[in-house]
């Protein structure tokens, strides 16, 4: 199955910009790359999904590079309420959606 | 929109007991699967289906089984408990794997096996 590696833990302070990236060294032609974000005691919740370059919404940026060998989740202006474990996902070999290890983000203030 | 519905929300269980978690949703997606994680850890894929009467084996399967017989609703069985089951498990679904059909996830069932 195709992994996708990442950061185990980053920390921040308030109010600066945080820069998540993941390796997805196996990527397949058609596979899009979606980050999720947990709190504690909730499921995943989808954050943003992109298949190259750049995409941007109300939430976070995805950069893509042209080789899409990795991905980098940028969130503007950290706050506390975005402490919380972020996972990149690609789709890895029949049809089957497996989770890396997520970063474990903690924000302080 | 009640989106993906876990039931229970917790439940305890005596080692060899055998169980079923209910996992129904009501957007017509194709892709229904099953994750567990444990405490301070990622997630773990247990079972898939890309559609009614079609299932397949994740990266954790012993111990557990599913069917899908319909679109809405994907149970995962627990034949016979185990403490090493202790476990949150989340049911997840998707209109498809492809591009552009993000993961919907349901509220966990949090598993104690004693």
């Amino acid at each position: 199955l195709a992994k996708t590696t990442q950061p185990i833990s980053m920390d921040s302070y308030e109010g600066q910009e945080v820069n998540i990236t993941c390796s997805h060294n196996n990527i397949a032609t058609n596979d899009y790359i979606t980050w999720y974000q947990q709190f504690p005691s909730q499921g995943p919740r989808f954050i943003i999904q992109g298949y190259k370059t750049k995409v941007t919404n109300e939430v976070a940026s995805l950069f893509i590079p042209a080789d899409r060998k990795s991905s980098t989740l940028s969130l503007p202006r950290v706050s506390l309420s975005d402490t919380a474990v972020y996972y990149c996902l690609v789709k890895a070999g029949r049809r089957a959606l497996t989770f890396g290890s997520g970063t474990r983000l903690q924000v302080q203030p | 929109n009640a989106g993906v519905t876990q039931t229970p929300k917790f439940q305890v269980l005596k080692t060899g007991q055998s169980m079923t978690l209910q996992c129904a949703q009501d957007m017509n997606h194709e892709y229904m699967s099953w994750y567990r994680q444990d405490p301070g850890m990622g997630l773990r894929l247990i079972h898939y289906s890309v559609g009614a009467g079609i299932t397949d084996q994740g990266e954790v399967p012993n111990g557990y089984n599913v069917s899908r017989s319909t679109t809405e609703d994907f149970p995962l069985r627990l034949l016979s408990a185990a403490p090493s089951q202790t476990s949150v498990y989340f049911c997840a679904s998707s209109y498809s794997t492809g591009g552009g059909s993000p993961l919907h996830f349901g509220n966990g069932t949090r598993l104690t096996v004693t």
